[in-house]
């Protein structure tokens, strides 16, 4: 079975200063992991993913992830928030099609 | 354009009164799948489909019947619809169960409220 478990439901920032949203994860294999993006009254999109290259992965619009392996975590960060990162962020674990979403983290921007 | 098309976008509907929600790919994805959203919650997946007329549960299927008739389709019916249905749903393909295709693409999802 896996699991994954994002450890903060609200994040708060300003604009311009950096954006950390924390994910970990449980599964007996090597999974891929993904990040998704909603923004109010829209689908999910896809922000990056990891699938066993490289282990910090670059994504859309200046986001990035580190998988740790050793940490089980795979953080999705971002050097300096805009107003239009304000969204729900989803952290998955994908072992073939079974996909286990996050509860979800809310990032609110402060101009 | 590539996408996943879910049809309506928002519906009201009352106990008891069948209904669908359609859910279209142009991708020529094999794999299909339903969730619902609430808040809290995350996403729950309801059914999935590994290719036509193959079909299984996920995690919350009660409630709810599929059919994957054909590969660009996989419609979500409401038998009975209750209010504890009332929930966002979103419909996702993705290109099958090897490890680096399992990359999901969704809908804009379908918000069901029932009386």
């Amino acid at each position: 079975a896996q699991s994954v478990t994002q450890l903060d439901s609200h994040v708060s920032v300003s604009e311009g200063t950096p954006v950390l949203l924390r994910c970990n994860y449980s599964s007996s294999y090597s999974p891929s992991l993904f990040w998704y993006v909603q923004h109010p009254n829209k689908g999910l999109q896809l922000l990056l993913k990891y699938t066993s290259a490289a282990t910090l992965v670059k994504g859309i619009n200046g986001f990035e992830a580190e998988f740790k392996k050793s940490e089980t975590s795979f953080h999705l960060t971002k050097p300096s928030a805009h107003m239009s990162d304000a969204a729900e962020y989803f952290c998955v674990v994908s072992l073939s099609n079974d996909m286990r979403f996050g509860a979800g983290t809310r990032l609110t921007v402060k101009p | 354009e590539a996408q996943v098309t879910q049809n309506p976008r928002y519906l009201i509907t009352v106990t008891g009164k069948k209904l669908t929600v359609t859910c279209s790919q142009n991708m020529n994805h094999e794999y299909m799948s339903w969730y619902r959203q609430d808040p809290g919650l995350g996403l729950r997946q309801i059914y999935y489909s590994m290719n036509v007329e193959v079909t299984d549960k996920g995690d919350v299927p009660e409630g709810y019947k599929v059919s994957r008739k054909e590969k660009r389709n996989f419609p979500l019916i409401l038998e009975s619809p209750s209010p504890n249905q009332t929930s966002l749903y979103f419909c996702a393909s993705s290109l099958g169960i090897n490890r680096d295709r399992t990359e999901a693409f969704f809908g804009q999802g379908t918000r069901l409220t029932v009386v």
